[in-house]
């Protein structure tokens, strides 16, 4: 089974400045997804960004930018320019490319409350 | 665009009591369909998942049931609550297997 790891379990960063969120995971397959996702206070879900692991390129959405890191199984989340609504408890996800049984579900880390200081 | 509602927001319910949580989504088709549990301060945990009207696949035994009587439509029910069942449960949505799942907006539900 795949199990997915962020071992920070809070952090914080000053306005306008550049974090790192860091994410390990397990698994013994050689293609899968990776997400990283955001629930800010109204606990609503949003997909910040999706990388898929035969893609050796690293995705980037604005802000948003992973350091894929594949035979170390790491996936990290970069925040540049970070603004006081990026404060969110943020979650990195996997999911398998096979599409039967218990494949099809999200496996989310515990998550990393990120506090953004004015 | 696809957009996906959840309802109620938020739900008290007395230990014993039934549970009916409604999602629906509009904007596309055959959509699969996700029910997920989260914990106080912990990560999200598969419920049900739906490919198709009335196919349910159930992740973890509980006491909690899951229907798709529409193509769009996913409910999340229970004929008697437990206090282990109070959390916040999330139903999401993806075009595919291999799409991105899309959230609600969450139940909290709180079992006295």
């Amino acid at each position: 089974a795949q199990t997915v790891t962020q071992s920070q379990p809070e952090m914080s960063v000053q306005e306008a400045e550049t974090v790192t969120l860091s994410c390990t995971y397990d698994t013994s397959e050689s293609d899968y997804y990776l997400f990283w996702y955001k629930q800010p206070p109204s606990r609503q879900m949003i997909l910040v960004i999706r990388q898929e692991a035969y893609k050796q390129q690293n995705a980037t959405e604005n802000r948003f930018s992973v350091n894929f890191q594949k035979a170390a199984k790491s996936f990290s989340l970069k925040i540049s320019d970070s603004q006081l609504g990026d404060a969110a408890m943020y979650f990195c996800a996997y999911r398998s490319v096979f599409s039967s049984g218990s494949a099809r579900q999200l496996t989310f880390g515990s998550g990393t409350q990120l506090t953004v200081l004015p | 665009s696809q957009t996906i509602h959840q309802w109620p927001a938020t739900l008290v319910q007395p230990v014993g009591s039934p549970l009916s949580l409604e999602c629906t989504v509009e904007g596309t088709s055959n959509p699969n369909l996700y029910w997920y549990r989260q914990a106080a301060g912990r990560g999200l945990q598969l419920l049900f998942y739906s490919v198709g009207i009335g196919q349910i696949s159930s992740e973890v035994p509980q006491n909690l049931s899951a229907s798709r009587p529409q193509d769009r439509q996913f409910i999340l029910s229970s004929k008697k609550l437990l206090l282990s069942d109070s959390g916040f449960y999330l139903c999401a949505w993806s075009a595919s297997d291999n799409q991105p799942q899309h959230f609600g907006d969450g139940t909290r539900l709180s079992i006295l």
